[in-house]
C-alpha cells in the first residue's frame, strides 16, 4: 500500500520569503501526487497535481512542485510567499485504485 | 456553481446517539469518499464508492456505516459504536482513478 510522510509538522516563514514544503511517499510505481491546501474550519483546495511527463508542475497561487523518482519525493515551493498563506498544506498520493494516502499535513505560519 | 455540499457545518450530539452526516454533489462524479480529520493526523479514509450501491470500507470503517442509492448523494452515519466520534468530517468525490477529489467544507462533529 501506497503512503506519505511530510517531515515538517510546522514552519513559520517571514512574507516575502521562499517556501519550500517536503514530501515523500512509498509506492512501487509511478504515483499520482496532488498537492492541497486547507484553511482553518474548511475543506480542502487542490494547488497542483502530477501523473507523469514534465517533472516540474505549476499550481494555483504561484506554487510549484517537483517530482523526483530517486528520491521517492514531489516537494512543494513557492518564491514569494504571502500572508495569506498561511494554512495547512497537504501532500497526496494515488496508486491507481480508487483510495487516495495523505499525509499528515505542514501547518505554515507566515510572519510579518 | 457545481459543487459538494455537506451539512450542517457543526453538528452536536449526545454521547449513545447516532448521527447522519449529508453529502450532496452536482458535479456528476461516479466516485466519492468520508474522511475524518483530527489534529496532527491528516485524513483517514472511512469509506469510499466507487458506484452506485457500492461500497468498500476505508482504513478507519468501525463504528460508521454509509449508503448509496444515488449518485448524488453518500450520507455517512455515526454509529454508537464508534469510539471516539469527535472530529471534523470530510466528502469528496472525483471522476476517475487518477483526477484529483474535490472536497465539500466539512462537518464537525462533537460528542458529548
Amino acid at each position: 500500500a501506497q503512503s506519505v510522510t511530510q517531515p515538517d509538522i510546522h514552519i513559520t516563514v517571514s512574507e516575502g520569503a521562499s517556501l519550500e514544503l517536503r514530501c515523500n511517499y512509498s509506492y512501487g510505481a509511478t504515483p499520482y501526487l496532488f498537492w492541497y491546501v486547507q484553511s482553518p474550519g474548511q475543506g480542502l483546495q487542490l494547488l497542483l497535481k502530477y501523473f507523469s511527463g514534465d517533472t516540474l508542475v505549476q499550481g494555483i497561487k504561484g506554487f510549484e512542485a517537483e517530482f523526483k523518482r530517486s528520491q521517492s519525493s514531489f516537494n512543494l515551493r513557492k518564491p514569494s510567499v504571502h500572508w495569506s498563506d498561511a494554512a495547512e498544506y497537504f501532500c497526496a498520493v494515488g496508486a491507481g485504485d480508487y483510495k487516495l494516502s495523505f499525509g499528515a499535513g505542514t501547518t505554515v505560519t507566515v510572519r510579518a | 456553481d457545481g459543487g459538494i455540499t455537506q451539512s450542517p457545518k457543526y453538528l452536536f450530539r449526545k454521547e449513545g446517539q447516532n448521527v447522519t452526516l449529508s453529502c450532496e454533489q452536482n458535479l456528476n462524479h461516479d466516485a466519492m469518499y468520508w474522511y475524518r480529520q483530527d489534529p496532527g493526523q491528516g485524513l483517514r479514509l472511512i469509506y469510499y464508492s466507487q458506484i452506485v450501491n457500492d461500497f468498500q470500507k476505508g482504513d478507519i470503517a468501525e463504528g460508521y456505516s454509509v449508503s448509496r442509492e444515488k449518485k448524488e448523494s453518500f450520507p455517512l452515519t455515526v454509529t454508537s459504536a464508534q469510539k471516539n466520534p469527535t472530529a471534523f468530517y470530510l466528502c469528496a468525490s472525483r471522476t476517475s482513478l487518477n483526477s484529483p477529489l474535490h472536497f465539500g467544507n466539512g462537518t464537525r462533529l462533537t460528542v458529548t
